[in-house]
């Protein structure tokens, strides 16, 4: 069964410090990876892809892979209350042709002033 | 990336009707897909809607409960039929960006069966 797991959470972090999202996921064909942020009542929007082994740096958030250890995972530095939100991972389904995506099932972020 | 929107974006409905959600998108876009997101859970996908052909169904939604039409490639609608409480969710639809499995999601449509 493909799965992707996620930190339960909820995660809370002081502002300016450094929030670590992590997420592994069961299958190795997956080749591409996505980090969504969801605000409550909102819908998730798209903020890091990556595909590559390695880090990707995008402004204050770095999202880093290992596909090795089948583990993707979401930096953001600096946090400011304003990323406060759930954080999605999802995953590519490499079986499906359609462009499916796996979801894992979210963490909760908290950013305290 | 394109612009999505739905309609209705909330709606509360009786128990037994159905209710159509409209997702239109600003270009044309090769994939369509719709979601269920269900009160502090994560996205669940319904169905991959496919421009002049059927939709395809993920295991445990069928096509009488959940019919889906794309007629062209910026439009797509889904049905929830026959609604009882247990269909009170957000439903989403998103489609795909530059590449295969880039998805954006639309506003939602919160709906509420009473």
């Amino acid at each position: 069964q493909k799965e992707v797991e996620q930190n339960s959470g909820p995660l809370s972090v002081p502002e300016g410090a450094i929030a670590s999202l992590n997420c592994t996921y069961s299958d190795r064909g997956s080749q591409s990876f996505f980090w969504y942020r969801q605000y409550s009542g909102k819908s998730p929007e798209l903020i890091m892809s990556i595909y590559s082994n390695g880090d990707k740096e995008d402004g204050r958030f770095t999202a880093q892979l290992n596909k090795a250890s089948q583990y993707v995972s979401l930096l953001i530095r600096d946090s400011q209350p304003s990323d406060s939100a759930t954080y999605l991972c999802a995953v590519e389904d490499p079986y499906n042709q359609g462009g499916k995506l796996i979801f894992g099932q979210g963490t909760e972020l908290s950013v305290k002033p | 990336s394109a612009v999505i929107s739905q309609k209705p974006s909330r709606d509360i409905c009786q128990r037994g009707t159905s209710l159509t959600i409209q997702c239109q998108v600003d270009s044309q876009v090769t994939m369509m897909f719709w979601y269920r997101q269900q009160p502090g859970q994560s996205l669940t996908l319904i169905a991959t809607a496919n421009q002049g052909s059927e939709a395809t169904y993920e295991s445990g939604f069928v096509i009488d409960k959940f019919p889906i039409s794309r007629p062209n490639l910026t439009f797509s609608t889904l049905t929830v039929s026959n609604m009882s409480p247990e269909d009170s969710s957000i439903y989403l639809c998103s489609v795909t960006g530059l590449t295969k499995y880039e998805q954006y999601f639309g506003p939602g449509t919160r709906l509420t069966v009473t």
